[in-house]
């Protein structure tokens, strides 16, 4: 299986502020079969990006993905209130099964 | 528009068996398959398998392999998922999410999900 580990646990940052998120991965994953998905607490996950760098449909520009092999970053341009929540990277392309980061928790400073 | 919503909490005993639905409506339901993924409180998501809708091919987490069975119900669009000789470890809120590829692909959809609490 593949494990995927994302770094950092809690990033503390400002409204404003440019937010850097990493998932890396414990094997190439395929064809950058990769997707980032935002959770606010009582909420179901929300699709940001998929293919490591597209973004879903709805997904404001300042959210972008890059990334390719094993090495993944989820880039928030600048922060707005709204963008405070968990963040979990999922890798699809060696599934079953698929497997999700464990997750980065951007809070505000 | 999409919609899955999933049927209510449940509260169960260790060693009982659970169901939860899944109703999906907006789109073409045999051109997608369902995904269940569990998050145990405080903690990450995890997947535990999913159903090819069109043809009812599953897949399964080698985690619940054997207690857990997904069906298909093409008269009212909706997927069950059923989970047996629960655990107290079973406690989790369980969403169904929408995919495209049923080899894997990403979860453009997702259910407002269901806790499953088991306590004795």
């Amino acid at each position: 299986d593949i494990v995927l580990t994302q770094s950092p646990g809690t990033l503390s940052l400002s409204p404003g502020e440019r937010a850097t998120l990493s998932c890396r991965a414990s094997q190439t994953v395929k064809n950058n079969f990769l997707a980032w998905y935002q959770q606010k607490p009582g909420q179901a996950p929300r699709l940001l990006i998929y293919g490591a760098s597209n973004r879903a449909t709805g997904i404001p520009d300042r959210f972008s993905g890059s990334g390719s092999g094993t090495d993944f970053t989820l880039t928030i341009s600048r922060l707005e209130p709204e963008d405070f929540a968990v963040y979990y990277c999922h890798q699809y392309s060696n599934s079953p099964p698929d497997t999700f980061g464990q997750g980065t928790k951007l809070e505000i400073k | 528009q999409v919609q899955l919503v999933q049927s209510g909490g449940e509260v169960k005993k260790p060693g009982a068996s659970v169901r939860v639905s899944c109703r999906t409506s907006g789109y073409t339901y045999t051109a997608y398959a369902i995904n269940w993924v569990r998050q145990a409180p405080g903690q990450g998501l995890e997947w535990m398998g999913r159903i090819s809708v069109d043809n009812g091919d599953t897949k399964f987490s080698q985690k619940v392999q054997g207690r857990l069975t997904i069906t298909t119900d093409m008269s009212t669009t909706t997927v069950h998922m059923d989970l047996r000789s629960l655990r107290s470890d079973d406690t989790a809120v369980y969403y169904c999410a929408r995919s495209w590829n049923p080899l894997g692909d990403y979860f453009d959809s997702w259910g407002q999900g269901t806790l499953v609490s088991v306590s004795s």
